[in-house]
Parts: structure tokens; sequence; C-alpha cells
């Protein structure tokens, strides 16, 4: 039982054009989500979060959008650069620890 | 600080052997976790600890076994492997169970034949 997908399981995107990854969730007790990168032989590191009392949440060329209603997540990067060229993580989590991950989207930025 | 750090990087068993994965972090966070990573399921909840003393069950439990004696250390047991145990396994650590944000160690990459 996946609670939280990602369906696309890779996307690419010409370097400084926008990367739009997506996100799924069904578990409506979900009240915090988060996105982690991550890159070969490396374990993965966190880029970005949004509370459930939120939409939109901003940290530099990234931006978290949360559509509760529709229990969507996208991470947006503008402008994407090479070296954002990982795998990324949605995560989601409520209040008893218990977090899940999705499948992940490898994202490749061309230069 | 060395963060989260995870030993071994690569290990080989046979069906049947334990072995213990060990993981340690220093920056005296409360809460520590353990994850599998397998093809096309993301990374999946195993066990976690919310302090020394305190562990409970992820996602997915069975056949394994941890215990949380200090603030630092936190190792994973497998009693008796089995090929479906073969996987990429992360320790990870926060603050505290209120800190979402995890810090991951580099995984350690578990074949078992």
């Amino acid at each position: 039982d996946q609670q939280v997908k990602q369906n696309s399981p890779s996307l690419s995107v010409q370097e400084g054009r926008i990367s739009i990854l997506n996100c799924d969730y069904t578990n409506s007790m979900f009240d915090y989500f988060l996105w982690y990168k991550k890159y070969p032989a490396e374990g993965p590191t966190f880029l970005i979060s949004i509370s459930s009392i939120k939409d939109k949440n901003e940290d530099g060329r990234f931006t978290v959008f949360l559509n509760k209603s529709a229990k969507h997540l996208s991470l947006h990067i503008v402008p994407s650069q090479p070296g954002d060229s990982a795998v990324y993580f949605c995560a989601a989590s409520g209040d008893n620890n218990d977090m899940r991950f999705g499948a992940g989207t490898r994202l490749t930025v061309k230069p | 600080n060395a963060g989260v750090t995870q030993t071994p990087k690569f290990q080989v068993l046979k069906t049947g052997q334990s072995m213990t994965l060990q993981c340690a972090q220093d920056m005296n966070h409360e809460y520590m976790s353990w994850y599998r990573q397998d093809p096309g399921m993301g990374l999946r909840l195993i066990h976690y600890s919310v302090g020394a003393g305190i562990t409970d069950q992820g996602e997915v439990p069975n056949g394994y076994n941890v215990s949380r004696s200090t603030t630092e250390d936190f190792p994973l047991r497998l009693l008796s492997a089995a090929p479906s145990q073969t996987s990429v396994y992360f320790c990870a650590s926060s603050y505290s169970r209120l800190s979402y944000e995890q810090y991951f160690g580099p995984g350690t990459r578990l074949t078992v034949t």
C-alpha cells in the first residue's frame, strides 16, 4: 500500500528551464511533507518542506506547492542547473513518526 | 561533526547468516531510524527510536531487530538473512521526533545469496 506516489520515474529538462516534480498521497492524516535529493552512492539530503497549514514554501530556486484537497504536492526548480541532476524523493508524515516516501523521480538537467 | 556514519558500506551474506549494521551519529539527535531502499519502492521505514531505550516498529520490521542503549548508536540486526533482504539500508537521525528533517548516512549495500 503505497501512500505516497511519484508517478514519473524520470524527468529531463534543459538547463535554465523549470523542473516540476509531482507527488500524490492518499493518507489524509499526513500533515508534513518533505522533498529529499539523492545523488548516487550517497544518502538522501533534505531539500525543502511544507506544513499542511501552508500551500507554498520557497527556498531560493526551490518552491514546494501543496494542494490538500487534491492530496498533491509539487516541487518547482527554477532555473534548473546541471548540478540539480539527482533522484528526488517526496515524503510525508503524520504525528506518529511513520514517514512514508515515494519511489523517487530521476531528474536530468541537460546543459 | 561526522554526521551520521554507517558501517560496513558493502556486505554479502549467505542465506541464514546473521549480522549487525552499525549506525552512529554525533549530533546528539534524539530520533534515529532505519530505512531500506528497493528499486521502485522508495525508502521504507524498518524501525525507529525516539530516544535511548525506546524503539518502535515501522512499515517493514519483520526479520530485523534494533536496540538503542545510547543516544549515539542505533544498530540494526538481521537475525537470519534472506534474499528478500537484499537492499540498500540507510540510517537517519533528527533532533527530535518533531523535527521531520532527517540527516541520512551514506548507506550500506547488502546482498544476500
